[in-house]
This record gives C-alpha cells, structure tokens and sequence, in this order.
C-alpha cells in the first residue's frame, strides 16, 4: 500500500501553461506539505497544511496555490508556467506533535519539466 | 551558508568500508533528522534524534548530534551498493521561532562501489 503518492509522475508542458499536480496520503497524518527540488538536490518546503488549513506559505509565487480537499488530500496547482518552474516537486506527510516536527513521508515526487 | 548543511558534497567508498556524513545548522533545535534518497524517488526517513540525545543507532547506521557544535554526523558501518544514494540532515526549529518546518541541507552524494 502506498503510503504517500502523487500524480503524474512525470509532467512535461509549454511555458504559459496551467497544471496541477495531486497528492494523497493514507497515513491518517494532520500535516501535508509540498517542497520543491532544484537540479542541484537542494530541497526547499513551499507550503504546509495542517487539518486542511495553511501554516507555512514560504515566498512561492501566488501562480502556486495549494488547496486542500481534505486532509488525506494536497493538491498544487500552477498557473502561467515559466521554465524556472522545472524541478521535482516532492509532496510529505507527517503527525506534528506539540509544534514539534516528526518524521516526514514523503511522494514519489513528480519532475516537471517547462519547454 | 543554509541551515543544515552535509559535508562531504560526494563520497565514493568500496564496498565494507564505512561511511561518514556530517551536517551543520545554526540555529537551536528539536530535532534533527537523516533522510535518504534514491536516485529518482522520494526520501525516505532513516533515523531522527532529538536535541537532549547524543547518539542513537539503528542497524548499521549511527547518528550523533553535538548540540554545543551544532553538528551531527551518520556514520554506515559495513557498507554496500544499495547504500548507494544521497543523503539529507533535517532539522526541526523550537515552536518559539516561528520556524514550523523542517529544513533540508543541499545532501551528500554517497557511492559504494562493489
């Protein structure tokens, strides 16, 4: 059983495009979060839900915009894609405790790639 | 320089050698996590320490964190090719910092040679 997946895995679209990316957990967990991978591996949170509220919006551009359904659901919608927006695009779960961060489960990830 | 930082950036090593990693951060701590990646897949969490501990152990993994250094390091004893893959320190900030998220370092690359 998956435990963290996303959708698609691999995304491949124009400059100028609009996507959406989903991501689901199984795990019962309270927090989702969305980070983003350059090329250089250096991995970088966007957003955080907690209970379908959002804790952590870390200066993404407002083309990004998570939304959640629910709170086995995070799903990362782009507008207006430009090439700087090619990366992985990680989705994590975890249980937070008294503010405190436990561990993260992560997706697959999802490469996307802006022509 | 980024909280949580790995060095080496790459380390090549045969296989049934050990293995050291050490990540540095600057500011005050929960927790402090290591998380290994396969090339192409997501991270998968390997061993979390807390900020009152100085050494846990899981298999042939061994994490120490010295708090007055702000440094941690992993050691994998014996290694082997499956090891192969990057690894991440982590690192959970005290709810009083405003700081609710972990923050990744930029990895060390590890291959074990057969």
């Amino acid at each position: 059983d998956t435990a963290v997946s996303q959708t698609p895995k691999y995304l491949v679209t124009q400059m100028g495009n609009d996507k959406s990316i989903k991501c689901e957990q199984n795990l019962g967990h309270d927090t989702m979060y969305w980070y983003k991978q350059d090329s250089k591996k250096f991995l970088k949170i966007m957003f955080s839900y907690n209970n379908k509220e959002l804790i952590i919006n870390e200066t993404v551009p407002n083309r990004f915009s998570p939304k959640s359904p629910d709170k086995a659901h995070l799903n990362l919608h782009i507008n207006s894609l430009e090439l700087g927006d090619s990366a992985v695009y990680f989705c994590a779960s975890s249980q937070r405790t008294s503010g405190r961060t436990d561990t993260q489960y992560f997706g697959p990830g999802t490469r996307l790639t802006v022509l | 320089s980024q909280q949580g930082e790995e060095d080496p950036q790459a380390l090549s090593i045969q296989e049934g050698e050990n293995a050291t990693m050490n990540c540095s951060y600057k500011t005050s701590i929960n927790n402090l996590q290591w998380y290994r990646q396969n090339s192409g897949r997501g991270l998968v969490h390997l061993i979390l320490i807390r900020s009152n501990e100085r050494e846990k152990h899981s298999g042939r993994l061994r994490v120490t964190l010295d708090t007055s250094k702000k440094s941690s390091s992993l050691l994998i004893t014996a290694s082997r090719a499956a090891d192969t893959a990057s690894y991440f320190c982590a690192t959970d900030a005290p709810k009083d910092t405003g700081r609710r998220a972990l923050t990744f370092g930029s990895g060390t690359r590890l291959q074990v040679q057969p």
